[in-house]
Formats: structure tokens, sequence, C-alpha cells
């Protein structure tokens, strides 16, 4: 049983331009929420998609925007990069009606910005 | 604002020791605490986690010890072993509604042999 993919795993951006990060849900869950993971710091939520649609958002600008596909799979964006989106960006799964209950992040996709 | 201050930011056990990692949440919304354990290149994984009906939660070599009046909880690791080092997080939560995590800024924990 698969767990969370994300891909790519690493990538190098030119500041100013755009990105598209991809993440595959495990098996059976229908929620996916991302995060961006500072060089030395805890994870921050950005947003969380749920029957395609955005549910909650947390403190990211208008450049980071989503979405989720029928398959419950999902893409994050962020425009104009700036040297500061430089991160490790992590997806995780669930299950809308479980909570917390199996709760798996991916990998992560590392971004340099340069 | 932090909402979940974790400390401290790094630590240094001898194998065998007892690693202690400590979080204050500001939230008294907050109903869901999990530790998360994160090695070099991969994502975190939850490691254990309590709601505030208990006071302390036990599994294996790691105990989670919860204090609801003070809003604080801390992450005991026994007989810690050179494989514990990695980096561990706090993390807070409302399990109701939508299902989103604040995360402390970690710790990084070095079990020496």
């Amino acid at each position: 049983d698969a767990g969370v993919t994300q891909s790519p795993t690493h990538l190098i951006k030119t500041r100013g331009q755009q990105v598209t990060l991809r993440c595959s849900p495990k098996s059976g869950h229908d929620t996916v929420s991302w995060y961006q993971q500072a060089l030395g710091q805890g994870p921050q939520f950005i947003f969380q998609y749920y029957e395609e649609e955005e549910r909650q958002r947390g403190n990211f600008p208008d450049r980071f925007s989503g979405h989720q596909f029928p398959n419950y799979s999902s893409e994050l964006n962020v425009n104009a990069l700036l040297l500061g989106d430089s991160a490790l960006y992590l997806c995780a799964s669930s299950k809308r009606l479980q909570g917390f209950y199996g709760y798996t992040f991916g990998s992560g996709t590392r971004l340099t910005v340069v | 604002q932090q909402q979940v201050k974790q400390s401290p930011q790094s630590l240094i056990v001898q194998k065998g020791g007892i690693s202690i990692i400590n979080c204050a949440y500001e939230n008294t919304a907050f109903d869901y605490f999990p530790w998360y354990q994160q090695f070099p290149g991969k994502g975190p994984a939850l490691l254990i986690a309590i709601r505030p009906d208990v006071s302390e939660k036990k599994e294996g070599r790691f105990t989670i010890s919860f204090n609801k009046s003070a809003k604080q909880f801390s992450l005991h690791i026994m007989d810690s072993q050179p494989g514990d080092s990695a980096t561990y997080f706090c993390a807070a939560s409302m399990e109701s509604g939508y299902s989103t995590l604040t995360f402390g800024k970690g710790t990084m924990l070095l079990v020496s042999p």
C-alpha cells in the first residue's frame, strides 16, 4: 500500500518563475493538506483541499494556490517565486471523517529558489 | 504569533539516558497534541499523541505528559538510542472540523553512542 507520494523530490527555480508541486494521497484518503517547512523550522500550514475545494487556508499570500482533482490528488502552485519560498513542501493526506487517524505526510519536495 | 513553543532547540543525550522535550501552547481550544519524528530527507512521522482527557500516555519507550492547567506537554524518551537521533516536533490542533496542525519549531536530538 503506497503512502503519500510527492513529485518532484527536488527542483531549482529562478526568482519570478512559477512552480507546480504534485501530491498523490494515500489510498482511501480524500483530504490533502499542504505545509511549508523552512530550514530549521516546523511545518507551517498552507491550505487544505477536500471535495476539490479549498477548505482552510493558513497565513500565506495569494501567490500560493492549489487544486484537487477528482482522484483526490492535489497540486500546489506558487507564482512569482521569491528567495524566501525556498523550503521543503510537505503534503499530508487523511480521511475527512476520521480526523487525524491515519494522517500521513509525504517525504516532501525540496524547492530551491535562486 | 507562535501558538506552540518548543524547547530546547537541540539536545545531546548519552545512549541509555532520558531525553525530555517540552512544549507550551496558547490556544485553549486545542484538543489533540501529537509528537512527530523527522529524519533528514523524510516527512514527519507520527510518534505518539495525546488528548487532554488524560495526563499521561505511554507507548514503549515514549511517554507524553500533559498538564492542561499549565497548557504544557512534554515528550520523554526512555533508554535513548542512537537510532532515536532525529528532529522532534510537537504539534497541536482542534480535532473537530477540518484538521490542520500547528507545529513547534522542533528539537534536534543527538544520542551519542
